[in-house]
């Protein structure tokens, strides 16, 4: 059963500091990774999509990191608002399943301080 | 305003009883899934359609059913034979790589 871990489960900082959390996902039979945003009665948004062995993806004051090889992923926020609060979730996608099959983690929880 | 449109947000179904919620896209996009979330829990995948009058079960599809009659619709129902079906219930269309959610139905069951 393939397994994806985020790290930590919640996150609380103030407004100002920068943070980065963490996707675990296996290694083997990479296809894709993908980060998405969720805030409370909101769809997920699309954050990045990543497929190459040391991506890196940049949207604004976010950045996303990719490892294939040893299995994982860092999405970074610079300079945290409160506005930035929200669940972000990341998901892996392998080659065994459809392009659609994704492995969700169960999100990291961040929460910005005025 | 273009997406995916999920009915009804809110839905309270008795024991034994059927229930179906409504999943619409105006994105034109072919491929539509459906994935359920519980406290604690990832999204996992129930079941998902690549193309009309055709779909696959996903990882959890026990219980449930859909249809994909038209390219805009891909309705979920939660059928009497679903265990523990309080839950909520996130469909999605995809185009590319980029699945696009809708706002999601919370299933309670009383």
């Amino acid at each position: 059963i393939l397994n994806v871990e985020q790290s930590p489960q919640s996150l609380h900082v103030q407004e100002g500091d920068s943070t980065n959390f963490t996707c675990s996902f296996p290694s083997s039979n990479f296809y894709a990774l993908h980060w998405y945003r969720w805030e409370t009665a909101k769809s997920p948004e699309a954050l990045f999509v990543m497929t190459l062995n040391g991506d890196e993806k940049k949207k604004g004051r976010i950045s996303a990191t990719l490892n294939t090889k040893e299995g994982y992923s860092y999405l970074y926020i610079k300079g945290s608002q409160p506005e930035d609060s929200a669940t972000y979730l990341c998901a892996f996608n392998d080659y065994g399943g459809s392009q659609g099959n994704l492995i969700f983690g169960k999100g990291t929880k961040l929460s910005v301080k005025p | 305003d273009g997406g995916i449109t999920q009915s009804p947000k809110y839905l309270f179904r008795k024991e034994g009883q059927n229930v179906t919620l409504s999943c619409e896209q105006n994105l034109n996009h072919d491929a539509m899934y459906w994935y359920r979330q519980d406290p604690g829990q990832g999204l996992r995948l129930i079941y998902y359609s690549q193309i009309v009058n055709d779909f696959q079960k996903g990882d959890i599809a026990e219980g449930y059913s859909v249809s994909r009659e038209k390219k805009e619709s891909f309705p979920l129902t939660v059928t009497s034979a679903q265990k523990n079906p309080t839950a909520f219930y996130l469909c999605a269309a995809q185009t590319g790589n980029t699945i696009y959610f809708g706002e999601g139905s919370w299933l309670t069951v009383v």
